[in-house]
């Protein structure tokens, strides 16, 4: 079945530092998802990508879909006290007809920000 | 305000019983999903329901059961045949079964002693 690899599991760094996770799928995507999880809290939807080489940006935070759909990245430029959590892919393949499209989520990566 | 709300927070069960997880949503949301979260493992889909009165199983559905009464409720049962129940189960839901974004609820930490 379709497998989403996320590395690295951990990470961490000093305020101020970048920050990058990458995600790697065995298939290739329809569209890949980003979420953030709070330290004891639920994940929170950030960005969907669905184009081919796509990049997006929300302030320090850039997302990239990779030219063949089966991989991305999240970059966090200057990190923050605030960044602190766990960044989750998911990757998501098509539906077709009155098949669920299916998202299968990424390990995470756990960041830590010292301050 | 929309959401999802899941109850209780925290649920302590002895092995051999069965219980059942909240999940509760006024986002109007036709797509509903139960995850089980476990520590490096990311998430994973135990059942799934596109409209009321129909739910299919997801990667690890064995030792759970669910329902879809009503639009609204989408109830995740984790019986004794479930072999390690405690975790943390997540409730969400989206506007549509097409790889819509997923709005989760805040989660139910079940721990079986």
């Amino acid at each position: 079945g379709q497998q989403v690899m996320q590395i690295p599991q951990y990470q961490h760094v000093q305020e101020g530092e970048d920050f990058t996770t990458y995600c790697n799928s065995s298939t290739t995507l329809s569209n890949i998802q980003w979420y953030k999880q709070r330290p004891g809290g639920h994940p929170v939807f950030l960005i969907q990508l669905v184009k081919s080489g796509e990049v997006k940006k929300q302030k320090r935070l850039t997302f990239q879909f990779g030219e063949a759909k089966k991989n991305s990245s999240l970059h966090i430029t200057a990190t923050q006290t605030t960044d602190v959590g766990t960044y989750f892919c998911a990757g998501g393949t098509n539906a077709g007809g009155t098949s669920y499209g299916k998202l299968t989520f990424g390990q995470g990566t756990i960041l830590t920000v010292h301050p | 305000d929309g959401g999802i709300t899941q109850s209780p927070k925290y649920l302590f069960r002895k092995e051999g019983q069965n219980v059942t997880l909240s999940c509760e949503q006024n986002l109007n949301h036709d797509a509903m999903y139960w995850y089980r979260q476990d520590p490096g493992q990311g998430l994973r889909l135990i059942y799934y329901s596109q409209i009321v009165n129909d739910f299919q199983k997801g990667d690890i559905a064995e030792g759970y059961s669910v329902s879809r009464e009503k639009k609204e409720s989408f109830p995740l049962t984790v019986t004794s045949a479930q072999k390690n129940p405690t975790a943390f189960y997540l409730c969400a839901s989206s506007v549509d079964r097409v790889n819509s974004p997923l709005h989760f609820g805040n989660g139910t930490r079940l721990t079986v002693t």
